[in-house]
């Protein structure tokens, strides 16, 4: 079974950039058959989509956040990953990277991991 | 933006009780509508695809209809472990967008 684990640091200050990282467990993270995505839930509210990813590099991100937001793919790593800059404490929130099967529906998900902005 | 929004926000219901949870979308988006589950400190999880479609494990109680800009999530016999919040998400256009949504809770 196919498993995505988020990493990064839980405490980001405000200004810095956010960085996290999304380990696939296997190889499929170069199949054209899925894009890879962030999603977030700030504390007490619903599901943010920030950005999609294809295995080829090309990006797709959420206008909201687009002039903050980089991802990434390493196929040889079989890892993605997500940069937020300028970060407030609005972006707290759990991050959740997932899988999306020709760009229909998150089928696979990650645990989450809670990323605070705080000083 | 396409806005999605779910009624009602919360519900309560009874083990057995036939639930359904509407998600109405801004613009037509034909088809392209899902449900997940989600239950607190855990991954939310993928119900319904395509507006209609059964995501494979997924239980028979739960299904899913509509076209456009309304759907509807069906639960025929709610069990103790279906107590969640769920959500709708419109992959038609980006930014992808998700409904508000729906605690289901016990009564």
């Amino acid at each position: 079974q196919l498993q995505l684990q988020e990493s990064g640091p839980g405490l980001v200050k405000p200004s810095e950039t956010l960085s996290l990282t999304c380990t696939v467990s296997d190889d499929s993270i170069s199949s054209p058959s899925y894009y890879w995505g962030w999603i977030r839930q700030p504390p007490g509210k619903g599901l943010e989509w920030i950005g999609n990813i294809y295995y080829s590099g090309n990006t797709y991100y959420n206008p909201s956040l687009k002039s903050r937001v980089t991802i990434s793919v390493d196929t040889s790593k079989n890892q993605f990953s997500l940069k937020l800059s300028s970060v407030t404490a609005a972006d707290t929130a759990v991050y959740y990277c997932a899988r999306t099967s020709n760009w229909e529906a998150f089928d696979i998900w990650g645990q989450g991991t809670m990323v605070t902005v705080s000083s | 933006d396409i806005q999605m929004t779910q009624s009602p926000s919360s519900l309560s219901a009874s083990v057995g009780d036939r639930v359904t949870i509407t998600c109405r979308a801004s613009q037509s988006i034909s088809s392209s509508l899902n449900w997940y589950q989600h239950k607190p400190g855990k991954a939310p999880k993928l119900l319904i695809y395509a507006a209609s479609s059964l995501q494979s494990g997924v239980p028979s109680r739960f299904s899913g209809s509509g076209s456009g800009t309304d759907f509807t999530l069906t639960i025929s016999s709610l069990q103790p472990e279906d107590f969640a919040t769920y959500y709708c998400q419109q992959s038609y256009s980006t930014p992808w967008t998700f409904g508000q949504g729906t605690k289901v809770e016990i009564k």
